[in-house]
Formats: C-alpha cells, structure tokens, sequence
C-alpha cells in the first residue's frame, strides 16, 4: 500500500498518561498535515510541516500537544497529560495537489 | 476568520433521487475548493476540487460542482444517487496564495444516507 500510513489505529488510555500517533506519507510528498476530527465535525487544521520544517500551528495545539518530522519523512504527534478533551480521530495528510489522508488514530481517553 | 458552512447535516434520498449539497464559505479573495468524501470505516478521499478556470467542475463517480462567486458557493450535485454513495461529504476551502495550498479549512460535513 502506498498511500498515508498511521499508527496506532486505535488507542485507549487513561487521562494523564502521554500518546504517540505515527504518520507515514506518501513518499516524495514535501508536504504532511495533521487534523483532529471529532464527531459530528469536519476535520480541524493543526499543524503542518514542510520537509522538516513546522510552518504552521493552530491555536488548538496546546503546549501539551508536539508535532515532528526529523528527517523531513514521517511524522509523530505527542500528547502529554491527555485530558478527556482530547478523545477524538487525528488525521495525518500528505500533500501533492490535493491532500492525501490516512484513515486516521482514533483516541479514546478514560 | 475563514469558515465553510454547510447547510445539511444530515441528508436520506432514494435511490436515482437528485442530491444537491449546500457549502458556503467565507473569504472575500481568491480561494480553492474542494469536496471530500468518507465512506463508512474508510480515509477521506477528494471528490473533486475547483483551482480556476470552469467553474463547473466534474469529479469522480458522476459527482459535480458549481462555483459561484458572487454567492461564496460551492453546491455539490448529482442528478441520480445510488446507494453505493452513502457516506459523509466535506465542503473545504484553503486560500489560494499564488496557487499554493496551505492548509484547508473543513465544513462540519453532511451525512448522506441512500435508501434502495
């Protein structure tokens, strides 16, 4: 398959402990997006990164949240301390033309 | 700020019934649109996008799109569903910065429901 891979798919956890989601993108897309949709919404912008570079971050990712892509590949988003609030599916896009999506880490935080 | 409404939250057809979905956005310059589609358990998938040009855009599975500029739309239409579209449609809009796509901006998404 070579379309946006994302790992874990699924993970439960307990409020407080900290969350690693792994987005794998198209190889040879420059571009890699991360978005958080929760029910009954469309997906919400995050963060974005050019190669390696963090070009844009949403006033939605707090500071307990932390996006990277070292070596301009894949990509990993952190959340520190979850907190109920943060249950939901976050998405990982690459882009060439058009945004290409993965099917998503869905989070539940008990 | 920039925002993409739509209208239908929640839309059941019949089958060969005609569906227009509503997506309004708000930005007054140049801008791109897309329309996305998630069927049920899969990753989003675009539908079909307007850069410029006809506004009358043709996507996949029979689906099209009118821009007008005058009302901020993007209505998405197809004259004959079939069951096999049930699924939820996204209306998205990023600015257009010379041609380059930054982030997009989603609408909260209809869930289309066809019945045979």
């Amino acid at each position: 398959d070579t379309g946006v891979s994302q790992n874990p798919r699924h993970k439960i956890t307990k409020r407080g402990q900290n969350v690693t989601f792994r987005c794998d993108p198209i190889s040879e897309h420059n571009r890699l997006y991360w978005y958080r949709q929760t029910l009954g919404q469309g997906p919400e912008f995050l963060t974005y990164f050019q190669n390696e570079a963090q070009l844009e971050k949403s006033r939605l990712l707090s500071d307990r949240f932390s996006a990277e892509r070292p070596k301009g590949s894949f990509s990993t988003l952190e959340i520190q301390r979850t907190e109920q609030g943060d249950s939901a599916m976050y998405l990982c896009a690459s882009l060439s033309g058009e945004l290409f999506f993965g099917e998503g880490s869905r989070l539940t935080v008990l | 700020a920039q925002s993409v409404s739509q209208h239908n939250h929640h839309v059941i057809l019949s089958e060969a019934a005609s569906l227009e979905l509503g997506c309004n956005y708000s930005y007054g310059g140049t801008v791109n649109l897309f329309w996305y589609v998630q069927y049920p358990g899969q990753h989003l998938q675009l539908l079909l996008k307007y850069f410029s040009g006809d506004p009358l855009v043709k996507g996949i599975k029979g689906f099209e799109a009118e821009f007008i500029k005058s009302k901020f739309s993007f209505n998405l239409r197809k004259p004959s569903v079939q069951w096999s579209d049930t699924a939820e449609y996204f209306c998205a809009v990023n600015l257009n910065y010379g041609g380059a796509t930054n982030k997009l901006i989603f609408g909260t998404g209809t869930l289309l429901a066809v019945q045979p």
